[in-house]
């Protein structure tokens, strides 16, 4: 059965602290992992999709990586904007995500 | 551009209660999901949908119905609501199954209270 799991559960961090997010996976056959960013009151948006362990992926101050086991989601010098839950899944006949890391970026 | 449409938003409903969720799609995906999140729990699934007129059942389909009628439209119901069910509903579409990659693209959800 595929698993995922998420860590932290939470995460403050000042403006400017970098800091990542880690998201370990058990899956027969990596079909895709995915990261989505989700806020308050809104539905999941995507931000990655990864295939193949060594694969990296940037968008703005995000960047995601990917081996055999596990993810990470880097974070280079959060700004407020940034705060939101951040979900990773797996790929099956659907996605299997996981519980979620929720990130609080302060002034 | 609407992507996928939620409706109701919001919707509170009186145990043993009747009512059908509805999630249209615009982009003529193949793909649709209902899933549930719950705080604590993460989203998981309920049924889901390969093409106009299949469904599935997901992780936790008990005290649901689905049906997909037609394409671009998938309908989850609840025939006889429980305060269990309280929770956020997202529905979702994509183009290819999940297998082959693409990324699922979700509606902005359903808020359902069960007194």
């Amino acid at each position: 059965e595929d698993q995922v799991t998420q860590s932290p559960e939470a995460l403050r961090l000042q403006e400017g602290e970098s800091s990542s997010l880690n998201c370990s996976y058990t899956v027969s056959g990596l079909r895709g992992l995915f990261w989505y960013r989700q806020d308050p009151g809104k539905g999941p948006e995507f931000l990655f999709t990864l295939y193949s362990a060594g694969e990296e992926k940037e968008k703005e101050r995000l960047k995601a990586t990917l081996t055999k086991k596990e993810s990470f989601l880097h974070i280079t010098a959060p700004k407020p904007e940034d705060s939101a839950t951040y979900l990773c899944a797996v790929s099956g006949y659907a996605l299997n995500f996981g519980k979620g890391t929720s990130l609080l970026v302060t002034p | 551009n609407a992507g996928v449409t939620q409706t109701p938003k919001f919707r509170v409903l009186k145990t043993g209660q009747s009512m059908t969720l509805l999630c249209a799609q615009d982009m003529n995906h193949e793909y649709m999901y209902w899933y549930r999140q719950d705080p604590g729990m993460g989203l998981r699934l309920i049924h889901y949908s390969v093409g106009e007129g299949t469904t599935a059942k997901g992780e936790v389909p008990d005290g649901y119905n689905v049906s997909r009628l037609k394409k671009q439209n998938f309908l989850l119901g609840l025939e006889s609501a429980a305060p269990s069910q309280t929770s956020v509903y997202f529905c979702a579409s994509r183009a290819l199954r999940t297998s082959e990659g693409g990324e699922l693209f979700f509606g902005e959800g359903s808020r359902l209270t069960v007194l």
